[in-house]
């Protein structure tokens, strides 16, 4: 099976931008998680999304969204890019319904570059 | 809330010598899992080893095994026999009743020749 797969892979935007990042998950998997990761935060939960449903959401400003379509991939938004906003985004994805703790597997990440 | 705390920034070790990376939680659930991921200089997060918490047994994946203690809330990551591809970033993560995985600071460990 083809693992998870992100795009882009990295991406340079400036202050006030929007950006979309796109995630396809294994195979048959439904949950798509969200993370960010930065030197100063480490690794932060965003979301997750099963069934096309955001089930959970991390502390991050209205800025940060996402959606899931019926094909499992998920998209996530950020709208008015600020400087601290430049991170890895991480998707992960997993088979199992909400609230089991099957193991995710992540993609290769996104690198977003915020100037 | 749940915390997960790596106290060891980085690491050192020989090749084919043994390593052990430590890590602690805290947590008030019962029912949960332990995770040790690895992350290379590709930045692709990889699993190492899963424990579930119900589970006394320590998880082993060929050279890499943990110690599970569960009412100390610890969960160390041994790597026998280190070999120059486990050169890495170690994350501890928990996972629990809200489903999303809270991350160790991670432990930078460095394979010397």
């Amino acid at each position: 099976k083809a693992g998870v797969t992100q795009t882009p892979r990295y991406l340079i935007k400036t202050r006030g931008q929007q950006v979309t990042l796109s995630c396809s998950p294994i195979s048959g998997h439904r949950s798509v998680s969200w993370y960010q990761q930065t030197p100063g935060q480490g690794l932060q939960f965003l979301f997750e999304y099963f069934s096309e449903t955001q089930r959970n959401k991390g502390n991050f400003p209205g800025r940060f969204s996402g959606r899931q379509f019926s094909n499992s991939r998920s998209e996530m938004n950020v709208s008015t890019l600020e400087l601290g906003d430049s991170a890895l985004y991480l998707c992960a994805s997993k088979p199992g319904l909400v609230n089991s703790a099957d193991t995710q597997y992540f993609g290769p990440g996104t690198r977003l570059t915020v100037l | 809330a749940q915390t997960v705390t790596q106290s060891q920034p980085e690491m050192s070790v020989q090749e084919a010598e043994t390593v052990t990376l430590s890590c602690t939680y805290d947590t008030s659930e019962s029912d949960y899992y332990l995770f040790w991921y690895k992350q290379p200089p590709s930045r692709q997060m990889i699993l190492v080893i899963r424990q579930e918490a119900y589970k006394q047994q320590n998880a082993t994946e060929n050279r890499f095994s943990v110690n599970f203690q569960k009412a100390a809330k610890s969960f160390s990551l041994k790597i026998s026999d280190s070999q120059l591809g486990d050169a890495a970033m170690y994350f501890c993560a928990y996972g629990g009743a809200t489903n999303k995985l809270i991350f160790g600071t991670g432990t930078l460990l460095a394979v010397q020749p």
